[in-house]
């Protein structure tokens, strides 16, 4: 157990629908970044947030969006759904007492029909 | 830019063999490098870590890795393959000094032959 907690771990959706993806950090992580992992891309750098403030973006598409809230969770927002968004979303946080190990979540699986 | 190359998308070998994981990165700047591995239906678990105090690395579950600079190689192994090694394995380097976010290799992974 990584300590970072996921939620939900499964989720079917419609196309054109939109999702929240939720994410809680280790105790006393201040960053936590999202990562999109799919057949064809890989695993896929989103967006990281420290302390309540985006810090880094990566291929984070336009109808995506993110936010840390000030208990540090963190939640992620997909909207107007393709097929293609259909993928694994990883959460993480960083562990600045760890040498700035990075640990991962379960992910959350979501598939669009 | 800094980036990792997975030499083999998919390995196998028999149960007791040695397990060999090829990785090798670009980095224009001394890399840290990773390790990590997906079981199947799981999420990613840090394997190992290269930050620059030692060349050879001891992960957890017997595997170890080099950092060797002059092959720009970063290659995963373990002497003695188990049935429960079955997964995926990904490389990785960390970029950015500020935000310290990782960028993946494409991954291996591994079967295990009984």
């Amino acid at each position: 157990d990584s300590g970072v907690t996921q939620t939900p771990k499964h989720l079917i959706t419609a196309t054109g629908q939109r999702v929240t993806l939720r994410c809680s950090p280790r105790s006393g992580d201040l960053s936590v970044y999202w990562y999109q992992q799919s057949l064809d891309q890989g695993l896929q750098f989103l967006i990281q947030y420290y302390n309540g403030e985006e810090r880094a973006k990566g291929n984070i598409l336009e109808r995506f969006s993110a936010q840390q809230f000030p208990d540090l969770h963190s939640e992620l927002n997909l909207s107007s759904l393709e097929l293609g968004d259909s993928a694994l979303y990883f959460c993480a946080s960083r562990s600045t007492g760890e040498g700035n190990t990075i640990y991962f979540g379960e992910g959350s699986w979501l598939t669009v029909v | 830019a800094q980036s990792v190359t997975q030499l083999g998308s998919h390995v196998s070998v028999s149960e007791g063999a040695l397990v060999l994981l090829r990785c090798n990165y670009s980095s224009s700047v001394p890399p840290y490098l990773f390790w990590y591995v997906q079981y199947p239906n799981q999420g990613l678990q840090l394997l190992l870590k290269y930050t620059s105090a030692a060349t050879l690395v001891k992960g957890i579950n017997g595997f170890e890795a080099e950092f060797k600079k002059s092959e720009t190689s970063f290659h995963l192994t373990k002497p003695s393959a188990h049935m429960s090694d079955a997964a995926e394995y990904f490389c990785a380097v960390r970029i950015g000094a500020g935000s310290y976010q990782l960028t993946f290799g494409k991954g291996t992974k591994l079967s295990v032959i009984p």
